[in-house]
């Protein structure tokens, strides 16, 4: 199976500030890398798709980037609602595999 | 609007069954659908997908020979028959659509609320 290192698993931040996550695959998988939101209590969002493709509704403040084994999320002025969990997910093959997830969290 | 809603939770005995069902409105029920689970305060983990049809089906490790998935397209109804329970079983359990627009089987566009799994004696 695949595997997904997401870093870091924790992100102090404040409100403004430009934040990034990191997620590395243990193989290629071209650019086959979902990333999701996840608050307290709710199901999972997706945020993008295709490794950089933005979902409909999504705030254009986030964005993904990355291709082979590395990739980011950057979220460009952190918001409140931004605080959450973030995973990336890899669907190059079965099983998909996410990653542990980093938590931002108000610093 | 899609919904997803999952039901069929609860506190089940280590060893026994439990069947959970996804009920699906607000699109054609057409597309591949899955199982994502998620242990108390940790990831999400896949679980098992399903065609169209039915007639195609993938586990991951931990589910195969114990889980079965299965849909009825004239109900839009999902469902995840779950044997030989143990504690790490322990979840939410969310049924989620799988998306068609990136290109590749695999990514989740919409997910339910979930339903709370607990296996414990």
């Amino acid at each position: 199976d695949i595997q997904m290192t997401q870093s870091p698993s924790t992100l102090p931040a404040s409100v403004g500030d430009r934040v990034t996550i990191t997620c590395r695959a243990s193989q290629t998988i071209s650019n086959w890398l979902a990333w999701y939101q996840q608050k307290p209590g709710k199901a999972p969002n997706l945020l993008v798709s295709k490794a950089s493709n933005l979902e409909s509704g999504v705030p254009s403040r986030f964005s993904g980037s990355g291709s082979g084994t590395e990739f980011t999320l950057t979220i460009s002025s952190l918001q409140p609602d931004d605080f959450a969990t973030y995973y990336c997910q890899h669907y190059n093959t079965y099983p998909v595999t996410f990653g542990q997830g980093t938590k931002v969290e108000i610093k | 609007q899609v919904r997803l809603v999952e039901s069929g939770g609860g506190v089940v005995q280590p060893g026994t069954s439990l069947r959970l069902s996804c009920a699906a409105s607000g699109f054609s029920f057409n597309n591949p659908m899955h199982w994502v689970r998620q242990a108390p305060g940790k990831g999400l983990e896949w679980v098992a997908v399903i065609g169209p049809d039915g007639n195609i089906k993938a586990y991951a490790a931990s589910g195969k020979g114990r889980f079965t998935i299965s849909r009825d397209n004239s109900k839009n109804t999902l469902s995840l028959q779950m044997t030989s329970l143990g504690a790490e079983d322990t979840a939410v359990y969310y049924c989620a659509r799988e998306g068609q627009s990136s290109g590749k089987a695999g990514i989740f566009d919409f997910w339910g609320q979930g339903t709370l799994v607990t296996v414990s004696s």
